[in-house]
């Protein structure tokens, strides 16, 4: 089967713009989790969407948002973006239910300038 | 304030010895550990994990310890091979479904 997929892989943006990230996860998986990963503090969690509702957040900033789809497909988007929100950033998905497992896709790595 | 720490940053092996990579946690309700591995230029990929009612499980060359009373496990690979050099993240799950992970150690596989 199909696996995670993040577009677009590569992206580079100004100081002050807003970014969307997309993500489709693996068919039949309904929870999509997003991460940052930055070469000081490795992956950190941003939020997790489950059935289209956001049921867990990490402890980033108000401008870092997103959305998931009836189809399960998430959207994260950042805006104002700043310098330091330069990094890889990561998709998970998961059934939601038992299997501890996340399936990861490839990363959008953003560089803003 | 991290849940889920790996103190090494990088760990050096000769091939064929083995790898014992550490991870230490604060949270008693996790209730998996999973272990992580990635190459550069993508995702991380599930290597092996461990229920916390567990406190060993095996995978090949790969075998995790838990050990809950001093909230610490380790990943054993054995024999490490070139193929092993990369990030291996732990990671930690909480009952709702909430994934911490730590900041990576990197394996270096010398020959």
């Amino acid at each position: 089967k199909a696996g995670v997929t993040q577009t677009p892989r590569y992206l580079i943006k100004t100081r002050g713009q807003q970014v969307t990230l997309s993500c489709s996860p693996i068919s039949g998986h309904r929870s999509v989790s997003w991460y940052q990963q930055t070469p000081g503090q490795g992956l950190q969690f941003l939020f997790e969407y489950f059935s289209e509702t956001q049921r867990n957040k990490g402890n980033f900033p108000g401008r870092f948002s997103g959305r998931q789809f009836s189809n399960s497909r998430s959207e994260m988007n950042v805006s104002t973006l700043e310098l330091g929100d330069s990094a890889l950033y990561l998709c998970a998905s998961t059934t939601g239910g038992i299997i501890t497992e996340a399936f990861f896709g490839q990363g959008t790595r953003l560089t803003v300038v | 304030d991290q849940q889920v720490k790996q103190n090494s940053p990088s760990l050096s092996v000769q091939e064929g010895r083995i790898s014992i990579l550490n991870c230490d946690y604060t949270n008693s309700m996790f209730d998996y550990f999973l272990w992580y591995k990635k190459y550069p230029a993508e995702g991380p990929t599930f290597l092996i994990s461990i229920s916390s009612i567990k406190d060993k499980n095996e995978d090949g060359r790969f075998t995790v310890f838990l050990n809950k009373s001093a909230k610490h496990l380790s990943l054993h690979i054995v024999p490490s091979q070139p193929g092993d050099s990369a990030v291996y993240f732990c990671a930690a799950r909480l009952r709702d479904d909430k994934i911490i992970f730590g900041k990576g150690t990197r394996l270096h596989i010398l020959p």
